[in-house]
């Protein structure tokens, strides 16, 4: 059975600064990996999309990477901002009859001004 | 106006009562899904449709149904709720296959969320 770990579980650093969130899945058979923002009282939304065959991803001041084969992925967020406070989850998507997302349970991140 | 709206978007109510949560998308998208988040479990799907006649049970049906009324419509029903179906309800869309990219690496888009309470 698939399932996703993010750590930490929560992070908060002083604004401008760099940082990593992590993504860990148990079985590397997945057709792409997604990384999602949350904000309090809202529904997801959808960051950035890594396909299986590719390494990386970047939107702005995000870049996320795959490596399929150790079960990892991290999403990069440079010069972070206050508005980046959200909680951010990934979510592996399965091959089979479901095509299901399997989530993580997010990691709750605060910028500091 | 959102792409995917959700109705109602808080709903406290008793114990054994029939819920009725309704989606409603304007991105044209032929799959729609329905997923509860508790806290500490992350989101978890409940069902899924890839078109209006076919429809399929997720990871934790039970207790649970769902109607496809039509390509923009996807509701989800609670026939007898019960308090440990409080949780975070969302509906997501995504869209058919198209070249070069495939259905497997379409992304979902998602409602603002129904929080459920059940006493």
């Amino acid at each position: 059975k698939q399932e996703v770990t993010q750590i930490p579980a929560a992070l908060s650093v002083p604004e401008g600064e760099n940082l990593v969130l992590n993504c860990s899945f148990t079985d590397s058979a997945i057709y792409n990996l997604q990384w999602f923002r949350q904000d309090p009282g809202k529904g997801l939304t959808s960051l950035l999309l890594i396909q299986s065959s590719q390494r990386e991803q970047t939107s702005g001041r995000l870049n996320a990477s795959l490596d399929k084969s150790s079960g990892r992925s991290t999403l990069y967020i440079a010069a972070s901002q206050p508005g980046d406070s959200a909680t951010y989850l990934c979510a592996v998507k399965e091959g089979g009859g479901a095509q299901k997302l399997v989530f993580g349970q997010g990691t709750r991140l605060t910028i500091n001004p | 106006d959102a792409d995917v709206t959700q109705t109602p978007r808080n709903r406290i109510t008793k114990t054994g009562k029939r819920i009725m949560l309704e989606c409603s998308q304007t991105k044209g998208h032929d799959r729609m899904y329905w997923y509860r988040q508790d806290p500490g479990l992350g989101l978890r799907l409940i069902y899924y449709s890839f078109d209006v006649k076919d429809i399929n049970k997720g990871e934790i049906s039970d207790g649970y149904s769902v109607s496809r009324q039509a390509q923009a419509k996807f509701s989800l029903s609670l026939e007898s709720a019960i308090p440990n179906q409080t949780a975070l309800y969302f509906c997501a869309t995504s869209d058919s296959p198209q070249q070069g990219v495939g259905f497997w690496n379409q992304p979902q888009h998602f409602g603002d969320g129904t929080r459920l309470s059940i006493l």
